[in-house]
């Protein structure tokens, strides 16, 4: 079975501290794994994949199999950031598997 | 460039009732697919259309049913309507097998209220 799983339904930091949302997946294979993100009143988009290992607008993830784990990262947050995101991970089909998501907040 | 477009943006039903969403694919993607997010969830997949023929269906029960043409839009129907059946319905393109797959392009969503 795929599972991704999203521990923190919110979250919230302050303008210029780090962040890190949580995902780990389940899969016996070996999965592709991404971050979505959805911005106040615009529809979901793709933010990163693991396997184009890039940062996007600041944000990294990497690919931990032996935790089973893609957390996304960003050094110093900003108010921008404040978004829906969403991990999803695509194990051998065509179909992705979505987390429940964590609401981002970035306070000034 | 047009983007994934959705019609239509709201709808109310009511149970026992059918209905059919539409959707329309980013210029040069052949495949779409079509998730539903009820309140709080993530997206969970319905199915997804290649060329014109099913590629993949989620857990969803078969009065859920879709449609590709040959322009590559799409249709979602969903027969004896339920409550639980209220949800955001997300239409996404892509450019299809082998190709840059896990990208998805997404519309804006169909609301269904089902009363």
């Amino acid at each position: 079975a795929q599972r991704v799983t999203q521990p923190e339904k919110l979250l919230s930091v302050f303008k210029g501290a780090p962040v890190e949302l949580k995902c780990n997946y389940s899969y016996s294979g070996s999965p592709e794994l991404f971050w979505y993100v959805q911005y106040s009143r615009q529809r979901l988009q793709l933010l990163l994949r693991h396997i184009s290992r890039e940062s996007i607008k600041g944000f990294t993830a990497d690919l931990n199999k032996g935790e089973t784990s893609f957390h996304l990262k960003k050094p110093f947050a900003q108010e921008e950031d404040s978004a829906m995101y969403y991990c999803a991970l695509q194990g051998g089909s065509e179909k992705l598997v979505f987390g429940k998501g964590t609401k981002l907040t970035v306070n000034p | 460039e047009t983007g994934v477009t959705q019609s239509p943006t709201h709808l109310i039903k009511t149970r026992g009732q059918q209905v059919t969403l539409r959707c329309s694919s980013q210029s040069g993607h052949n495949t779409v697919s079509w998730y539903q997010q009820a309140l709080g969830q993530g997206p969970q997949f319905i199915f997804q259309y290649y060329r014109e023929e099913e590629n993949g269906r989620g857990n969803f029960p078969p009065r859920f049913s879709g449609l590709q043409f040959p322009n590559y839009s799409s249709e979602l129907n969903v027969n004896a309507l339920e409550l639980d059946d209220s949800a955001l319905y997300l239409c996404a393109s892509s450019l299809g097998r082998g190709q840059n797959t896990g990208e998805l392009f997404f519309g804006e969503g169909s609301r269904l209220t089902v009363l």
